[in-house]
């Protein structure tokens, strides 16, 4: 069993459509979990950092962990065609993002089709 | 942010070469690291870049093969040794402040193909 799993996609939704991503984890030692955009020949970009369980919003993004179930998920509102890109959940364990071992999933490839 | 430079972009080269990856970063950070992202696959931890004292490599990548240089806290490069078709990769170049809890940022990657 990977420690990270997401699902690979493609997902396609129409402009304007709720986005929902996610990612099961194994190890429940992590405790800090982030979500990257990568475009296409870019890198990874960051989108949202979170400690622990709960929910962190900013704008039209939301973060939500469920350590319980080890499971967390990314929504995007009122998706834009500037949302297209591979989106990648990351974890590390209680050291934190800047120290120690990111264990990232595969990236889920979106496009949003205006 | 800080704006992380890597060089080159991307480079096609011959099996059994060496090529050197610089990171180049607009302010002091203490950590860096280098990731190998391979098709289809994740972004893996080849090794973090200490400043001043060797890298610490992961489990399946070793020095030989990898080797790394960190001279002060603003630059780092990464040595793929004697390239096979298996290290055609994206390699990327990533850092983070000091401070406890702070998220690592990304270099655009080197996309590197081995003939």
């Amino acid at each position: 069993q990977k420690e990270v799993e997401q699902d690979p996609g493609p997902l396609s939704v129409p402009e304007g459509a709720i986005v929902s991503l996610n990612c099961t984890y194994s190890n429940s030692a992590f405790q800090y979990f982030m979500w990257y955009r990568q475009y296409s020949r870019k890198g990874p970009e960051l989108l949202m950092y979170t400690y622990s369980s709960g929910n962190k919003e900013d704008g039209r993004f939301t973060a939500q962990v469920d350590k319980s179930s080890k499971y967390i998920s990314l929504f995007i509102r009122d998706s834009q065609p500037s949302d297209s890109a591979t989106y990648l959940c990351a974890m590390s364990d209680g050291y934190g993002g800047s120290q120690g071992n990111l264990i990232f999933g595969k990236g889920t490839k979106l496009s949003v089709k205006p | 942010s800080a704006v992380i430079s890597q060089k080159p972009s991307r480079d096609i080269c011959q099996r059994g070469t060496s090529l050197t990856i610089q990171c180049q970063v607009d302010s002091q950070v203490t950590m860096m690291f280098w990731y190998r992202q391979q098709p289809g696959q994740s972004l893996t931890l080849i090794a973090t870049a200490n400043q001043g004292s060797e890298a610490t490599y992961e489990s399946g990548f070793v020095i030989d093969k990898f080797p790394i240089s960190r001279p002060n806290l603003t630059f780092s490069t990464l040595t793929v040794s004697n390239m096979s078709p298996e290290d055609s990769s994206i390699y990327l170049c990533s850092v983070a402040a000091g401070t406890a809890n702070q998220p690592q940022h990304f270099g655009d990657g080197t996309r590197l193909s081995i003939l």
